[in-house]
């Protein structure tokens, strides 16, 4: 069946440093990929999307790009703040829409 | 835009007790979700309305879960009689049709669950 893997956290960084969280999937078909992000005491928000490969999502400096080959989509930002530490969530939906998510990856960024 | 609603926000209950969740969805939204996360896992999918029919329930624990969406609006998921195994934080989300490909779903700040 349809899966998602992305790396485990948390991934601690400070102010400034390049952030790379991984995510692979597995699934049959052509699936739309997500990014959400959980701030603390928040509900999930949609970060960014791709719906076909070599698709680049974008979103408040954050990017993933679609890669259909390594079976992968990749979070990424040149410069994390302290205002971006949340739990990540990479997702894809298949032609049900129906969401599968990974298993999360909380980001602390210190100042 | 108002966004997804959801009550209460927090409860606790014994074992074998029964609860119920409630939810409303951003106006116009046909597409209703109701997710389970435990701790440290990702958000799985209980149940997905398109308006008041069922499209995919296949993970419900339909022993003990139920789920309604009584008129395409507003939506109640239940569970009678509890287990320790269902504390969690139960999020409902919506969109504007699961038949819309790449669809951004919008979620609500959930419930979370405890049972003792």
């Amino acid at each position: 069946g349809n899966s998602v893997t992305q790396m485990e956290g948390p991934v601690t960084l400070s102010e400034e440093a390049f952030l790379t969280i991984n995510c692979t999937y597995t699934a049959t078909g052509y699936p739309s990929l997500f990014w959400y992000v959980q701030y603390p005491g928040e509900g999930l928000q949609l970060l960014l999307k791709a719906t076909k490969a070599d698709d680049k999502g974008s979103n408040k400096g954050f990017e993933a790009t679609y890669r259909k080959e390594t079976t992968s989509f990749h979070l990424e930002k040149g410069s994390v703040q302290v205002s971006d530490s949340a739990v990540y969530f990479c997702a894809l939906s298949d032609n049900t829409d129906k969401l599968i998510f990974g298993t999360g990856t909380r980001l602390q960024v210190f100042p | 835009e108002a966004g997804v609603a959801q009550s209460p926000r927090y409860k606790i209950i014994e074992k074998r007790q029964s609860v119920a969740f409630w939810c409303n969805p951003i106006s116009g939204h046909a597409t209703l979700y109701w997710y389970q996360q435990i701790l440290g896992q990702g958000p799985k999918l209980l149940i997905q309305f398109q308006n008041n029919g069922v499209v995919d329930d296949s993970q419900l624990p339909k022993d003990r879960f139920s789920a309604e969406r009584l008129k395409g609006v507003d939506s109640t998921l239940k569970i009678q009689p509890a287990k320790l195994e269902d504390s969690a934080v139960y999020l409902c989300a919506s969109s504007l049709s699961w038949e819309m490909s790449g669809n951004e779903q919008f979620f609500g700040p959930g419930t979370r669950l405890t049972v003792l």
